[in-house]
């Protein structure tokens, strides 16, 4: 079956230290995002790449870094400058970044620090 | 201030029965707007999407309506199942997606 596996599923985090998490997808899609959600709000964009090794901030780019050498995969390290990566954390791929075409959700990572 | 706004922010509905939701938002242009069902602790997964020339989409048990004049969409839930119990994301696209803070909808048996 074509999806979105992100992984893992929980995280936990110290202070100081950078984490990546997971994403893959087998949907041959060209654009991957990542989402933060946070109670009460709206997803907010973090990161967006819409063809290998090419991407792009979104809007709460700060303390995040991604990379994409494949088309399948498209990894997000919170890096220590993140000061409140508490969060649950979505991973989405569709076509070409346009306007009338779905968005494919991954099952997310809650990231914790400890 | 959110471009997206969902109301209410959570509600409870016996099995059986029916609830709307509603969502208004103030982006602009307007290229379609989306709704997504979100379990707990799961990604949200799409319902309908439609475009500003759309009134209507059903997806089963889920109708999702546009007044593209008044930027006003809602979405119809028939007699609801233990399962509709989600968050439920309305998200607003023009050349990004503007996601809605959701509606938690409860249905107790």
């Amino acid at each position: 079956d074509g999806g979105i596996t992100q992984s893992p599923k929980y995280l936990f985090r110290k202070e100081g230290q950078n984490v990546t998490l997971s994403c893959e997808q087998n949907l041959n899609h060209d654009a991957m995002y990542w989402y933060r959600q946070d109670p009460g709000q709206g997803l907010r964009l973090i990161y967006y790449s819409q063809i290998v090794n090419d991407f792009q901030k979104g809007d709460i780019a700060e303390g995040y870094s991604v990379s994409r050498e494949k088309k399948e995969s498209f990894p997000l390290t919170v890096t220590s400058a993140q000061k409140n990566p508490t969060a649950f954390y979505l991973c989405a791929s569709s076509k070409p970044r346009g306007r009338n075409y779905g968005y494919t959700f991954g099952s997310g990572t809650r990231l914790t620090v400890v | 201030k959110n471009q997206v706004e969902q109301s209410p922010q959570s509600l409870i509905i016996l099995e059986g029965k029916n609830c709307t939701l509603q969502c208004n938002y103030t982006v602009s242009p307007f290229s379609n707007l989306r709704w997504y069902k979100q379990d707990t602790g799961r990604g949200p997964v799409s319902l309908t999407i439609m475009t500003f020339s759309e009134n209507t989409k059903s997806n089963g048990r889920y109708t999702a309506t546009l007044d593209a004049d008044t930027k006003q969409s809602s979405l119809h839930i028939t007699a609801s199942q233990l399962s509709d119990s989600a968050s439920y994301i309305c998200v607003v696209s023009d050349y990004k997606l503007s996601f809605g803070a959701g509606t938690t909808v409860t249905v107790r048996a």
